[in-house]
């Protein structure tokens, strides 16, 4: 099994730009979960689906957007980007308790 | 999200014990996990521990609860210079996570 996988590794976006951070598990999990990571900080929780068709806003949804067409996809859109949204940004699956990660997304916004 | 305490820095010697601290506000939090993240990775689920443990043994870590003080501990022993990380603490409400801010752990020969 592959895991939880993320694309791309790295970006920059200009201030306007929009772009789709992709995840892809195969694990068949119900739960998935978007954080951002500031440095320093803990990670943040965007949104989170809890399956196919299901999904609902995190602690700091504001500029993203989500959707949850499959088990295994669970892509976050950035319509406008701004530099308040430079992060490291994770995604996670879950059957419930156990969260597994993927490797991370660093966007840079200038 | 509810609030979950670290402290940031942990210095500790090769071969010593490490302790690294949390607490958390949330008394309904059903499970406890710690995760380890190294440069540039993603996070490792270390361990976990239910709310009604008060402790959990894996090999080299131990994990303590005490709930009264919603406090959480996690004692790794005979620290290496592989376990140099940032810890994050998490707590579970309704399968959402809440995580510290990560204590960074340098190990030192």
């Amino acid at each position: 099994n592959a895991g939880v996988t993320q694309t791309p590794k790295f970006r920059i976006l200009k201030i306007g730009q929009s772009m789709t951070l992709q995840c892809t598990q195969d694990m068949n999990h119900n739960y998935m979960y978007w954080y951002r990571q500031d440095p320093g900080m803990g990670l943040k929780l965007i949104y989170y689906s809890v399956g196919a068709g299901i999904t609902d806003k995190g602690e700091v949804p504001n500029g993203y957007n989500v959707s949850r067409s499959t088990t295994e996809d669970f892509p976050l859109r950035l319509e406008l980007a701004a530099p308040s949204q430079t992060s490291v940004y994770f995604c996670a699956s879950s059957t419930g308790n156990e969260q597994f990660f993927g490797p991370g997304t660093r966007l840079t916004v200038l | 999200g509810e609030d979950v305490e670290q402290s940031l820095f942990l210095s500790v010697r090769e071969g010593d014990s490490s302790v690294i601290n949390c607490t958390y506000t949330d008394s309904s939090s059903t499970y406890l996990y710690w995760y380890k993240q190294e440069p540039g990775a993603g996070l490792q689920l270390l361990t976990y521990i239910f709310s009604n443990m008060d402790m959990k043994q894996d090999q080299r870590l131990t994990v303590l609860l005490n709930k009264k003080d919603k406090h959480l501990s996690l004692r790794i022993a005979d620290t290496q210079t592989g376990d140099s990380a940032i810890y994050f603490c998490a707590v579970s409400n309704d399968y959402k996570l809440s995580f510290g801010a990560g204590t960074t752990v340098t190990v030192r020969a």
